[in-house]
């Protein structure tokens, strides 16, 4: 059964700094790894999908790569701004045919001004 | 493009009564995912439909639940009877094949 992690669960940060959210999935048999951002009491934003074939994907402030042989995802934000503060969530394909999302328990993150 | 569209946004109901939510996903998607967010927790799949057919099933707690896929488009997903335990926010995602899925806003539920 694939289970995500996250870490860190949350983080607290001024404003400008870089930082890096870390996801791992136990079963790297996955052909696609996907960010998302969550504001509280809303839906979840696509933020970038990785396909098992690239080892990273760039969108604007945000990069993401992909160890699939290391079960290892990392998601970095450039320049932090108060409105990056969210939730941020990974999430791969279940596995073994099913293609739902199996996700993470998401990084909390609040940028300070 | 009009993105994913789920109604009702909140609902709220005295526990053993019925309730349906309904999702239209993005246009020429053919796969469309329900799935349950528990407050602090990831979405978990509840069901998935590739057009009208449920070919993932096996998270949905079929004594209360039940959803269809008309027509291959428009969902409904259905609980009765509903239980303390169902307060949650339930989330209606599409994607064209295994491709990126974007999700709805949720209808958040309250079980009195």
């Amino acid at each position: 059964k694939q289970e995500v992690t996250q870490i860190p669960a949350a983080l607290s940060v001024p404003e400008g700094e870089n930082l890096v959210l870390n996801c791992s999935f136990t079963d790297s048999a996955i052909y696609n790894l996907q960010w998302f951002r969550q504001d509280p009491g809303k839906g979840l934003t696509s933020l970038l999908l990785i396909q098992s074939s690239q080892r990273e994907q760039t969108s604007g402030r945000l990069n993401a790569s992909l160890d699939k042989s290391s079960g290892r995802s990392t998601l970095y934000i450039a320049a932090s701004q108060p409105g990056d503060s969210a939730t941020y969530l990974c999430a791969v394909p279940s596995g073994g045919g099913a293609d739902g999302l199996t996700f993470g328990k998401g990084t909390h993150l609040i940028i300070q001004p | 493009e009009a993105g994913v569209v789920q109604s009702p946004r909140y609902k709220i109901i005295e526990k053993k009564q019925p309730v349906a939510f309904w999702c239209n996903p993005i246009s020429g998607h053919n796969t469309l995912y329900w799935y349950r967010q528990n407050l602090g927790q990831g979405p978990e799949l509840l069901i998935r439909y590739e057009n009208e057919e449920a070919v993932d099933d096996s998270q949905l707690p079929k004594d209360r639940f039940s959803a269809e896929r008309l027509k291959g488009v428009d969902s409904t997903l259905k609980i009765q009877p509903a239980e303390l335990g169902d307060s949650a926010v339930y989330l209606c995602a599409s994607s064209f094949l295994r491709n990126e899925q974007f999700f709805g806003p949720g209808t958040r539920l309250t079980v009195l």
